[in-house]
């Protein structure tokens, strides 16, 4: 069974850093696409960032702050987030996949207050 | 890139079907044959239901089906259920190599 969970999220202050963890399961983590989606509470769905073939890709609100990469050794996704603003809070979804998100974990929130 | 846009609430009747449209431009659904459908219940994380256009995943409702024309595409729930009541988000591979969400439409089942 193909299972994903994440971990890292809580609250940090306005330019604080913050790292995401995805452990993956049930599947061959090293060759599969994987990619981070993220929603602001009460909106919707938001594509952030995905890695496929070793190329990572960033939506334009991100580029330059956050950074994704996988430790394939033990089967793990990071999203490492910068600069973080106000904006960037919302639950942060880990999902296997690039143009399909086949498997989903259940999230883990980012809140950026002071 | 902008979202993809959809009607924000679509109704229907138990049994009835309900066809939820997103819209695209020619740098993303009209050129691609990416588009994926996903169903989040209030409080849950999100499910595919429908990818590449119109696949569905194994476990996936038949009454769930895909379509595209043009810069548009469509999600038809036939055999409207209670538990279908949910939002429902379509996404599509773009131009910038990016992925774009659709702005979501709720659901609701009379």
């Amino acid at each position: 069974e193909v299972q994903v969970l994440e971990s890292g999220g809580g609250l940090v202050q306005p330019g604080g850093s913050l790292r995401l963890s995805c452990v993956a399961s049930g599947f061959t983590f090293s060759s599969d696409a994987m990619s981070w989606v993220r929603q602001a509470p009460g909106k919707g769905l938001e594509w952030v960032s995905g890695i496929s073939s070793g190329t990572t890709f960033y939506t334009d609100s991100v580029k330059g702050r956050f950074t994704i990469s996988r430790d394939s050794s033990n089967n793990t996704l990071y999203l490492q987030m910068n600069s973080l603003r106000a904006e960037d809070t919302a639950v942060y979804y880990c999902a296997m996949g690039y143009t399909s998100l086949s498997s989903w974990g259940q999230g883990t929130l980012v809140t950026v207050s002071s | 890139q902008s979202a993809l846009t959809q009607p924000a609430s679509v109704t229907g009747s138990l049994g009835q079907s309900i066809t939820i449209s997103c819209t695209g431009t020619s740098s993303d659904i009209g050129i691609y044959n990416y588009v994926a459908w996903y169903q989040q219940h209030p409080g849950k994380a999100p499910r595919l239901i429908i990818y590449d256009v119109s696949d569905r995943p194994s476990g996936v409702s038949n009454r769930f089906s895909g379509s595209k024309s043009g810069n548009t595409a469509s999600l038809t729930i036939s055999g409207l259920q209670a538990e279908d009541e949910a939002h429902y988000y379509c996404c599509s591979y773009t131009s910038s190599r990016i992925v774009v969400f659709g702005t979501g439409t709720r659901v609701v089942v009379l």
